[in-house]
């Protein structure tokens, strides 16, 4: 069993829908983060998050601690959203990491 | 300019050969780390350095070097490339001001190896 694990693998959404990626994991963290993988390759970070939840514009990602557990949603999805999500959990700097395998969405116009 | 750059985007070389692949950063951060990603697995880290002389093998450093040239400059190198090296290359840094930041990743350089 992997130590940080997403779900859904895939995800093929229509324009406009509400959307969440999941992520959990088994390792004690002092930080969650989410990453965004475009079609092209490079990556950006999303959030770094250690408990709660943050917003930024239409991403919300969402942590909850004591069910080792955190989602990413994306509100009013768009084709341009479309790229593999990932998350990356860790017990304290960015070296200890453990990342998942991602979800790659595909958001249809 | 992006903030963390790799070169080459795009490698193609032969079983046996040696190869560098380049990594410099302008976010002034000491904390600089190489990870390769295969298709179905998360991101391994290959090696990371919190500064010039500070340098850690990290999971998979097996068949791999590194170089810490000065504060913004990483190579990964390989030296004697083999088949299963194929996979895409990410050069990444963090800030050491504190325990948990952001980190903040380069374009990826794909490397296949024939």
């Amino acid at each position: 069993k992997n130590e940080v694990e997403q779900s859904p693998q895939n995800l093929t959404a229509q324009e406009g829908e509400f959307i969440t990626i999941n992520c959990s994991y088994s390792v004690g963290i002092s930080a969650l983060h989410w990453l965004q993988q475009h079609p092209g390759g490079g990556i950006v970070s999303l959030f770094m998050l250690s408990s709660g939840k943050k917003k930024h514009g239409r991403l919300i990602a969402t942590i909850n601690i004591q069910e080792k557990h955190s989602s990413l949603h994306i509100t009013a999805s768009h084709p341009r959203d479309s790229a593999v999500y990932i998350c990356a959990a860790g017990p304290g700097g960015t070296y200890k990491y453990i990342f998942g395998t991602g979800t790659r969405l595909k958001v249809l116009a | 300019d992006a903030d963390v750059t790799q070169t080459p985007r795009n490698r193609i070389t032969k079983t046996g050969k040696r190869i560098m692949l380049e990594c410099s950063q302008t976010k002034g951060h000491d904390r600089m780390y190489w990870y390769r990603q295969d298709p179905g697995l998360g991101l391994r880290l290959i090696y990371y350095s919190f500064d010039v002389k500070d340098i850690n093998k990290g999971e998979i450093s097996d068949g791999y070097s590194v170089s810490r040239q000065a504060q913004a400059k990483f190579s990964l190198s390989l030296e004697s490339a083999i088949p299963n090296q194929t996979a895409l290359y990410f050069c990444a840094t963090s800030d050491s001001g504190q325990l948990n930041t952001e980190a903040f990743f380069g374009q990826g350089t794909r490397l296949t190896v024939v």
